[in-house]
């Protein structure tokens, strides 16, 4: 069975600073997704970025991007610049590839404090 | 664009009563999906439907819990009788079906938060 790890309960980071939250999962799929959602306190779980894993390239949006390793199975994401707004609980994703491998599977999470 | 609609957001009841979650997913999602989040056990996944047909239970933790997809726009998850251990935020989540399963993601709603007292 697939499992997603995330090691670091809380973070916390100074506004406009650089922070990377880790990200460990295991499978023994070749093929599979990899995604970043965030929890603000209203709840909501917005995407804020995915990776493929057939794709050498890590994805980057905005001011989010990941660091994909798919040999140590390890997929962070690092925040730039960071803004107030940013804080949030963030949680890693897996989803596998066709077959009846639709569900995510999640991480616990790891609280991000962003200090003014 | 309306996103996936939850109702309603906030449930407050008392042990032993029938609750019933509703959702409304993203128009032209072909899959729905019902998560639970609570301290302890994180995110589940319940069930999910693809084309309103369940096509996963087994995260649906007892026969307590049941869930409907009776067409295309609208779903149900039913607990009967609550219990106080079902207190959790309930997601609903819908992504569209590409012809294979693709890299589409899951848009949530804004979850029920459910206190059984």
């Amino acid at each position: 069975a697939q499992t997603v790890t995330q090691s670091q309960p809380e973070m916390s980071v100074q506004e406009a600073e650089t922070v990377t939250l880790s990200c460990t999962y295991d499978t023994s799929e070749s093929d599979y997704y990899l995604f970043w959602y965030k929890q603000p306190p209203s709840r909501q779980m917005i995407l804020v970025i995915r990776q493929e894993a057939y794709k050498q390239q890590n994805a980057t949006e905005n001011r989010f991007s990941v660091n994909f390793q798919k040999a140590a199975k390890s997929f962070s994401l690092k925040i730039s610049d960071s803004q107030l707004g940013d804080a949030a609980m963030y949680f890693c994703a897996y989803r596998g590839y066709g077959g009846a491998t639709n569900k995510l599977i999640f991480g616990t999470g790891t609280l991000l404090a962003v200090q003014p | 664009d309306a996103g996936v609609i939850q109702s309603p957001r906030h449930e407050v009841t008392e042990m032993g009563q029938e609750v019933t979650l509703r959702c409304k997913p993203i128009s032209g999602h072909d899959y729905l999906f019902w998560y639970r989040q609570t301290m302890m056990r994180g995110l589940e996944l319940l069930i999910y439907f693809n084309n309103n047909v369940p096509i996963d239970d087994s995260g649906m933790p007892e026969d307590r819990f049941s869930a409907k997809m009776p067409n295309a726009s609208f779903s149900t998850l039913k607990i009967q009788p609550s219990e106080p251990r079902d207190s959790a935020v309930y997601f609903c989540a819908s992504s569209p079906g590409t012809g294979g399963w693709g890299n589409q993601p899951q848009h949530f709603g804004d979850g029920t938060r459910l206190s059984i007292l």
